[in-house]
């Protein structure tokens, strides 16, 4: 399986500003995805981030607040921008591979907004 | 509608007993199906999964499940815990149809006494 970096590993930050989370990957794969998971609740995917396209946004995400690049096949950035305390949360990458696009996960970046 | 029901939010149990977590889909067709553990402070961590075929699917770490079509469901089980097994455990399914996307159950917690 794929091996996986996400930096910063936590950060806190202020209110109205943007945080760049920074995924990357050690092999290359087709398939990205962001999740976010909010305090005490389980896994709630982004968006899905493939080479040379556009992201795709699940439902109740949208660009401007979460805007993501994947410039190569082994990297992929995702920004939260004018953050609020809501946006407190574990954000996490991971690579779809193999069969079924099985998934493989990042360890995850711990935002805290303040 | 679709969804993954993990209807324990916490389960404790002592140190080498058995356990057993629960996990049910409700999909129009059979999904395919993942068990993933997170530790504290850890991303996630692919335990195992069910494409299709032996309907008891063996795991990393001691752990098994098995794929019950007629219930819906794909329960984790293992024979005798231990202490280091204490974690957040998701059930997730995705579809070809949908594009592998995964969506996760709410997870459950396992507490180890010892």
């Amino acid at each position: 399986s794929a091996v996986i970096s996400q930096k910063p590993s936590r950060d806190i930050c202020q209110r109205g500003t943007s945080l760049t989370i920074q995924c990357q990957v050690d092999s290359q794969v087709t398939m990205m995805f962001w999740y976010r998971q909010q305090p005490g609740q389980s896994l709630t995917l982004i968006a899905t981030a493939n080479q040379g396209s556009e992201a795709t946004y699940e439902s109740g995400f949208v660009i401007d607040k979460f805007p993501i690049s994947r410039p190569n096949l082994t990297f992929s950035t995702l920004t939260v921008s004018n953050m609020s305390p809501e946006d407190s949360s574990i954000y996490l990458c991971s690579v779809g591979q193999g069969r079924a696009n099985e998934q493989f996960f990042g360890p995850g970046t711990r935002l805290t907004v303040l | 509608a679709q969804s993954v029901t993990q209807p324990d939010i916490h389960i404790t149990v002592s140190e080498g007993a058995s356990l057993e977590l629960r996990c049910n889909y409700s999909y129009g067709a059979t999904p395919y199906l993942f068990w993933y553990v997170q530790s504290p402070g850890q991303g996630l961590q692919l335990l195992l999964k069910y494409f299709s075929g032996d309907t008891l699917v063996q795991g990393i770490k001691g752990f098994e499940a098995e794929f019950k079509r007629s219930q819906s469901s794909f329960n984790l089980r293992k024979p005798s815990v231990h202490w280091s097994d204490a974690a957040e455990y998701f059930c997730a399914v995705g579809l070809r149809s949908n594009d592998y996307k995964l969506s996760f159950g709410a997870g459950t917690t396992v507490t180890v006494r010892a």
